[in-house]
C-alpha cells in the first residue's frame, strides 16, 4: 500500500539556520502531497500542498517541490525561527480505494534562540 | 476561513464505557475521515467515509468502532466499550476535490483519556 517515509528527528537548529526535512513516498499513480504542522498541544494544520509533478507548495517561508522522478517532497525553509518549533508531518492523498491521507511518522523540529 | 469543529476537546471516560466523539466537517466537503494519534506517536488512519458509507477502514477500526453522519452535518465516531489503549487524540478531517487540487482540513482534535 501507499506509504510515506520521513527523516527521523528530532532536528535541532539555531535560529536563522536553513531547514530541510526529507520526505519520500511510495504510491500508486500520482498522489497529492502535503505537509502538516502540529504545534505543541494543538491539532494538525495544513502547511502547504502540491498536486502534480514539479508543483511547488509554499507558505510562511516554507517550500516543498513535488519531485516525481525521486518520489520526494522535501520541506525547506531558508531561515527558521523559534516559533517554527513543532512536529512536521508529510502526507499523501492515496489514489487507492478510499482516498485516505497517509501520514509519515512526523519529524520534531526544535529551534533554539 | 472554513474550519472543521470537534467536540468535546477533552473527554475522560471509564474503561468499558461508550464514548461518542463529534465532528462538524466543512459544509461542502464530501470525504470525511477519523484519525488517531497516541501521545507522541504517528497519526494513524482509522476510517474514511464517502457518500454516506464507509469507503475504507484500518485494522484498528474493529467492531468496537462505528461512524455515522446522522443529519448531514455531524460526523460521529463511537467507541462502544473503551479500553485503556484507546486513549489518544482523535482527529476528524474533511476533504473537498476541486479544480486545481484538493483541500483537506483537520479539526483541533478530541483528547480521549480512558481510566
Amino acid at each position: 500500500g501507499d506509504s510515506v517515509t520521513q527523516m527521523e528527528g528530532p532536528v535541532t537548529l539555531s535560529e536563522e539556520a536553513f531547514l530541510t526535512i526529507n520526505c519520500t513516498y511510495t504510491a500508486t499513480g500520482y498522489p497529492s502531497l502535503f505537509w502538516y504542522v502540529q504545534y505543541p498541544g494543538e491539532g494538525l494544520q495544513l502547511l502547504l500542498k502540491a498536486t502534480k509533478a514539479d508543483d511547488k507548495g509554499s507558505n510562511k517561508g516554507f517550500e516543498a517541490t513535488y519531485r516525481k522522478e525521486t518520489t520526494s517532497f522535501h520541506l525547506e525553509k531558508g531561515s527558521v525561527q523559534v516559533s517554527d518549533s513543532a512536529v512536521y508531518f508529510c502526507a499523501l492523498r492515496s489514489m487507492e480505494y478510499g482516498n485516505k491521507l497517509v501520514f509519515g511518522a512526523g519529524t520534531i523540529l526544535r529551534v533554539k534562540s | 476561513e472554513p474550519e472543521v469543529t470537534q467536540t468535546p476537546s477533552h473527554q475522560v471516560t471509564q474503561m468499558g464505557q461508550e464514548v461518542i466523539l463529534r465532528c462538524v466537517p466543512i459544509s461542502n466537503h464530501l470525504y470525511f475521515y477519523w484519525y488517531r494519534q497516541i501521545l507522541g506517536q504517528k497519526v494513524e488512519f482509522l476510517v474514511s467515509f464517502y457518500n454516506n458509507e464507509i469507503s475504507e477502514k484500518s485494522e484498528i477500526f474493529d467492531d468496537q468502532f462505528s461512524v455515522e453522519r446522522p443529519d448531514g452535518s455531524n460526523f460521529t465516531l463511537k467507541i462502544r466499550s473503551t479500553k485503556l489503549e484507546d486513549s489518544a487524540m482523535y482527529f476528524c478531517a474533511s476533504l473537498l476535490e476541486r479544480t486545481g487540487g484538493i483541500e483537506a482540513f483537520f479539526g483541533q482534535g478530541t483528547r480521549l483519556t480512558v481510566v
